[in-house]
C-alpha cells in the first residue's frame, strides 16, 4: 500500500518566491493534516481538513501561508512570499475519522524539507 | 491549548529498560499517543491511551493516568535501533462533532549505546 506522499521532498528557494508543497493523502482516508517541525518549536499543526473542509487553521502563521485541498486525493501548502523563517521540515498526514471512535492514528508522509534563503 | 512536557534526552544501554515520562495540561482530554521518529524520517505511530492504565505492545507499553495528567511509554530489551525521537501528543475535544487535534510535545530524543 501507498503510504502518504509528497513533493518535493526537498526545495531550496530564495526570499520573496512562492514555494508549494503537495500531499496525497492514502486512499480512503477523510482527514488530512498539515505540520511543520523546527529545532526550536518542535512538531506544529499548522492546518487540518476533514471531507476536504478546513476545520482548523488556527496553527497557520500568517496570510503568507495558504492550505487547499480540491480534493479527497490531493492538497496543497502555499506559501507566498517565502522567508527565510519559514525554513523547516513540513509534514503531510492523514487518518480515517470515524464518528464516536477515538483511535484514529494519524499516519505521515517523509516530509518535504524548505530551506529558504 | 496543551501544555506537554517530556524530557529532552535520554541514554540507555542494548538489553535494558527505559520509561520516558510524559506530562500534561489540557483544556479538554481525548486521548494520548506516543510516536517515534528516527532522524530524517517521519513519525510513526507507536501507541494510543485514552483510559487509564497499561497498554502493551510487544516491547514497547504505555501508560496513562488521567487524574495526574501523566504518561509513560516504557521500552523493554533494548536495541541498537530504538535510538529514535519519541514524541508525546495529546488530543483535545474538537468543536461539535469533529474529533479533536494533536498537541505535540518536544520529544525525548533516546541514545541506546552497545
Amino acid at each position: 500500500d501507498a503510504g502518504v506522499i509528497q513533493s518535493p521532498r526537498h526545495e531550496v528557494t530564495e526570499m520573496g518566491q512562492e514555494v508549494t508543497l503537495r500531499c496525497k493523502p492514502i486512499s480512503g482516508h477523510n482527514s488530512l493534516f498539515w505540520y511543520r517541525q523546527t529545532m526550536m518549536r518542535g512538531l506544529e499543526l499548522l492546518i487540518y481538513f476533514n471531507n476536504n473542509v478546513p476545520i482548523d487553521d488556527s496553527g497557520m502563521p500568517e496570510d503568507r501561508f495558504s492550505a487547499k485541498m480540491p480534493n479527497a486525493s490531493f492538497s496543497t501548502l502555499k506559501i507566498q512570499p517565502s522567508e527565510p523563517r519559514d525554513s523547516a521540515v513540513y509534514f503531510c498526514a492523514s487518518s480515517l475519522r470515524i464518528s464516536g471512535g477515538a483511535g484514529e492514528t494519524q499516519y505521515f508522509g517523509p516530509g518535504t524539507r524548505l530551506l529558504v534563503l | 491549548g496543551q501544555n506537554i512536557d517530556q524530557p529532552t534526552e535520554m541514554t540507555a544501554t542494548e538489553g535494558a529498560i527505559v520509561q520516558i515520562n510524559c506530562t500534561y495540561q489540557t483544556s479538554g482530554f481525548n486521548g494520548l499517543f506516543w510516536y517515534q521518529q528516527h532522524a530524517g524520517e517521519a513519525p510513526t505511530f507507536l501507541s494510543y491511551n485514552v483510559l487509564d492504565g497499561l497498554e502493551e505492545k510487544g516491547r514497547f507499553s504505555s501508560f496513562l493516568s488521567r487524574s495526574k495528567g501523566y504518561s509513560y511509554l516504557l521500552l523493554k530489551e533494548l536495541q541498537m535501533k530504538d535510538s529514535a525521537s519519541y514524541l508525546c501528543a495529546v488530543r483535545d475535544r474538537g468543536r461539535g462533532s469533529t474529533l479533536g487535534r494533536l498537541y505535540f510535545g518536544r520529544g525525548t530524543q533516546l541514545t541506546v549505546w552497545p
